[in-house]
């Protein structure tokens, strides 16, 4: 199965501080996405990737940016964290043809500004 | 863009019952939808899909059902049980671009 691993899992982080969350898949797979899982909202998207080097903005990129330095690993860094950060973020890779169009998950990172 | 909502927010029933979730979205050009389960704490794991040149398809208890007229999917669970307790994500692709985009998901409590 494929596999997608997320670090940290869990983070506090203070307002204003730098928060980076990494991702990283061992599938070859073109495509990567970050997501957040809030209450009542579902998954909405941040930022998502064709390959190394691109990097793409989803729904609600604003407040975060996005890395792609190779093929296996997708960061989404917050520059200057803000309470209203404070989510579960969700990494992804596939949805194409590569992987049957399904995406695989990792884990899930849980992040707390205070 | 895609909008996809589902209904009903959560649901709670007893074990072996049977329980339908309804899925619409908005855009014509969407033309793969799977579903995702999220148990408590865990990461979210696809468990059924269809496509638009589709109106049926079953894996063992699951039953996706599709309707290209009315922008509109339903996902059937027959003899619940406890370990179905989870979140369920319907999702709409267009396919074109990759992007992916997701409802709001149901809450089912399956009680023994």
């Amino acid at each position: 199965e494929a596999a997608v691993t997320q670090s940290p899992r869990n983070k506090v982080a203070v307002t204003g501080g730098k928060v980076t969350l990494s991702c990283n898949q061992t599938n070859n797979h073109n495509n990567m996405y970050w997501y957040r899982q809030d209450t009542g909202h579902g998954l909405r998207l941040i930022h998502y990737s064709y390959g190394a080097g691109s990097t793409e903005k989803g729904d609600i990129p604003d407040g975060y940016k996005a890395s792609r330095p190779s093929q296996e690993n997708f960061s989404l860094i917050l520059e200057l964290a803000t309470p209203s950060q404070t989510s579960v973020y969700f990494c992804a890779s596939g949805g194409d043809r590569n992987s049957g169009n399904t995406l695989y998950f990792g884990e899930g990172s849980r992040l707390i500004v205070v | 863009g895609e909008q996809v909502e589902q209904l009903p927010s959560s649901l709670i029933v007893q074990e072996g019952a049977s329980v339908l979730i309804n899925c619409s979205y908005t855009d014509s050009a969407s033309v793969y939808f799977p579903w995702y389960k999220q148990e408590p704490g865990k990461r979210l794991q696809f468990i059924i899909d269809i496509r638009s040149n589709m109106e049926r398809k079953q894996n063992q208890r699951l039953t996706l059902l599709f309707d290209k007229k009315t922008k509109h999917l339903s996902l059937h669970i027959t003899a619940t049980q406890p370990g179905d307790s989870a979140i369920y994500f319907c999702s709409a692709s267009i396919m074109d671009n990759n992007r992916i985009f997701f409802g709001d998901g149901t809450q089912l409590v399956v009680k023994p």
